[in-house]
């Protein structure tokens, strides 16, 4: 079956630092991945989509890599801030566009 | 303002006694999506639409009922809600006329309780 995992539930890291978030999928070959930020009770908020044939986009202190043969894209906050505390998740595509599979989430916090 | 929006925002009901949650998008979207959010099992779809009267199951649809009679309404019923959904709705649109790119906006979410 279609799996797809964030590798931690949690990080802390002190701010300033980069924080490097892990999404590992098994099973599909996704024509793209997107990677969502959502604050506890609240709906997620698009971030980014990376394309299977893009190796990185970024979006100002955001970036995220996708390497389609390890199965596995990377989302990397630099210069973190306390205000990037949140639960980020990545999702997938799965069907044409009709449905999003999406990770558990890893919650960071970043502390001051 | 571009944005979904879901009613109500909090719900607490007894088991069996149907109920209906709203939702609704201002950003002309194709696309229409239901999801529950689950400690430890993350977002998982349970119905979307593609246009009006076009709707089809996600990964849990059972006890779950939609309809799309109007392009900006996508509401979500549960006819005889039991405890196992309790849980965290969402609902979200997207555009579909640029392809299967197009991300996907979320409503602030329905926190349901079935007692």
């Amino acid at each position: 079956s279609q799996k797809i995992e964030q590798n931690s539930e949690a990080l802390n890291i002190q701010e300033g630092k980069t924080a490097t978030l892990t999404c590992n999928y098994t099973n599909y070959s996704p024509a793209y991945l997107q990677w969502y930020r959502q604050d506890p009770g609240r709906g997620p908020v698009f971030l980014l989509l990376i394309r299977e044939n893009e190796k990185e986009k970024r979006k100002e202190r955001l970036k995220v890599t996708f390497d389609t043969t390890l199965k596995q894209s990377l989302f990397h906050i630099t210069a973190s801030q306390p205000a990037d505390s949140a639960t980020y998740l990545c999702a997938l595509d799965i069907q044409a566009g009709t449905a999003l599979i999406f990770g558990k989430g890893t919650t960071l916090s970043v502390s001051s | 303002e571009a944005q979904v929006t879901q009613n109500p925002r909090y719900l607490i009901t007894v088991t069996g006694k149907k109920l209906t949650v709203t939702c609704s998008q201002n950003m002309n979207h194709e696309y229409m999506s239901w999801y529950r959010q689950d400690p430890g099992l993350g977002l998982r779809q349970i119905y979307y639409s593609m246009n009006v009267e076009v709707t089809d199951k996600g990964d849990v649809p059972e006890g779950y009922k939609v309809s799309r009679k109007e392009k900006r309404n996508f509401p979500l019923i549960l006819e005889s809600p039991s405890p196992n959904q309790t849980s965290l709705y969402f609902c979200a649109s997207k555009r579909t006329s640029g392809g299967r790119t197009d991300t996907q906006y979320f409503g602030p979410g329905t926190r349901l309780t079935v007692l």
